[in-house]
């Protein structure tokens, strides 16, 4: 299957970490990506990791992949209010002919000053 | 730059009329997208085009009709929509519309149908 889920709500101090997590089910993923989408904005990509590393850092943004539990994760370090957005993961597949990514429902991240 | 651009940031027309949504990259893609998102929920696919050929359509009502004039262009013609099409319209670029590749979005297209 291709569900990728996520939790729906995070809620945080200013400066203090943020982990996300999201779950997906098909092993044959290839990449996965991270996005982040203010209001009425569309959509950045923040990062991404290749489905054979284990963790990615860039700057404040930590991504740690468990391909065993199929699980990753997205840490913010001293995370600021400026940060507060839905941030979607997301999954291309290798073995589809679908030329397209899957998202993950969002979690909203809300950063308290 | 990884920039794609998308106009108008905002649209609202009535169910008789016939609008498009333009969409340009100039980062040297092949492959473009239209994707729909509605209100708290994930974008989903409607159609891509690799090399300028629609290469997937997923199942989108013939109201929707997308053109590619040329690699950097991608539109989508509006014509006799919904109520319930009204939604923030993403278009994403990337290099040759291969699996695994990055896909960078524009800031959509809020379209609002009365």
């Amino acid at each position: 299957g291709e569900d990728v889920e996520q939790s729906l709500f995070l809620s945080v101090r200013e400066g203090d970490s943020s982990v996300i997590n999201c779950t997906y089910t098909d092993s044959s993923s290839t990449y996965l990506y991270w996005y982040k989408q203010e209001p009425g904005a569309g959509l950045q990509l923040l990062t991404y990791i290749f489905s054979n590393m284990d963790m990615k850092q860039d700057q404040r943004l930590t991504v740690l992949l468990n391909k065993k539990d199929k699980h990753l994760s997205l840490r913010i370090a001293d995370t600021q209010t400026g940060d507060s957005a839905i941030y979607f993961c997301a999954e291309s597949l290798m073995d589809t002919g679908r030329r397209a990514l899957t998202f993950g429902s969002g979690t909203r991240l809300q950063v308290q000053p | 730059d990884t920039e794609v651009t998308q106009t108008p940031k905002h649209l609202v027309m009535g169910m008789t009329n016939k609008k498009s949504l333009k969409c340009e990259q100039h980062m040297g893609h092949r492959a473009m997208y239209w994707y729909k998102q509605k209100a708290k929920k994930p974008p989903e696919l409607m159609f891509v085009y690799s090399y300028e050929k629609l290469s997937i359509n997923e199942s989108v009502p013939s109201r929707f009709s997308p053109e590619c004039p040329n690699s950097s262009l991608l539109n989508l013609h509006l014509h006799a929509l919904q109520p319930e099409d009204s939604a923030l319209y993403l278009c994403a670029s990337s290099q040759r519309g291969g699996n695994g590749e990055t896909q960078y979005f524009g800031p959509g297209t809020r379209l609002l149908v009365l």
